[in-house]
């Protein structure tokens, strides 16, 4: 069976410095491998998804990716935080046909400290 | 493009009732997929609906099901309320069959069994 684990549950980072939550998954084939953002009481929104080629992956809002089919991981970056930036984020995976069948993490909540 | 969409926000049930939540897709999307995501807690794949009958079904019991309309909207029925019933329930669009889709969120609605 699937999975995605989420390391770390909360993470604060000072305004301007540099970010990187961890995802490791489990998965028995080619994996299908996003990254959401829900802010408060919110949907999620997709910032980046890999399915093949270059393993790091440019998203939305300056985040990327890096995919790391040994360590089974999937790490999520951005060299410089917003205060914006403060939300849930979630890792998941899914077959490479149908997105709509995903298994997420627990998520990992991001503090902005000014 | 009219995003996805659901309804209510919000609702308030006491153990043992029923419950209907909808949910409208994305233009152009034939796909919708149920989840519920607890506090704490990252989405949990219930159920996916596409050319009106489910199409998989995650750990959840019979309790839970669900509709699919011509017009590819959605509904999410729950018999028999359990406290642990209280979460985000959001349900997202997609389009299949497409490789390497992609899945679009609602706002979700949040659901408190008493």
């Amino acid at each position: 069976a699937q999975s995605v684990t989420q390391p770390d549950i909360h993470i604060t980072v000072s305004e301007g410095a540099s970010l990187e939550l961890r995802c490791n998954y489990s998965y028995g084939a080619t994996p299908y491998l996003f990254w959401y953002v829900q802010s408060p009481g919110q949907g999620l929104q997709l910032l980046l998804k890999y399915f093949s080629g270059d393993t790091l992956v440019q998203g939305i809002k300056g985040f990327e990716a890096e995919f790391k089919r040994s360590q089974s991981s999937f790490n999520l970056r951005k060299p410089s935080v917003h205060w914006s930036d403060a939300a849930e984020y979630f890792c998941a995976v899914a077959d490479n046909t149908n997105a709509g069948k995903s298994t997420f993490g627990d998520g990992t909540t991001l503090t902005v400290k000014p | 493009e009219t995003g996805v969409t659901q309804s209510p926000t919000h609702l308030i049930k006491t153990r043992g009732q029923q419950v209907t939540l909808r949910c409208s897709s994305q233009s152009g999307h034939n796909t919708v997929s149920w989840y519920q995501q607890a506090l704490g807690q990252g989405p949990q794949f219930i159920f996916q609906y596409y050319r009106e009958e489910e199409n998989g079904r995650g750990n959840f019991p019979p309790r839970f099901s669900g509709l699919q309309f011509p017009n590819y909207s959605s509904e999410l029925n729950v018999n028999a309320l359990e406290l642990d019933d209280s979460a985000l329930y959001l349900c997202a669009s997609s389009y299949r069959p497409a490789s390497y889709n992609e899945q679009f969120f609602g706002p979700g609605t949040r659901l408190t069994v008493l």
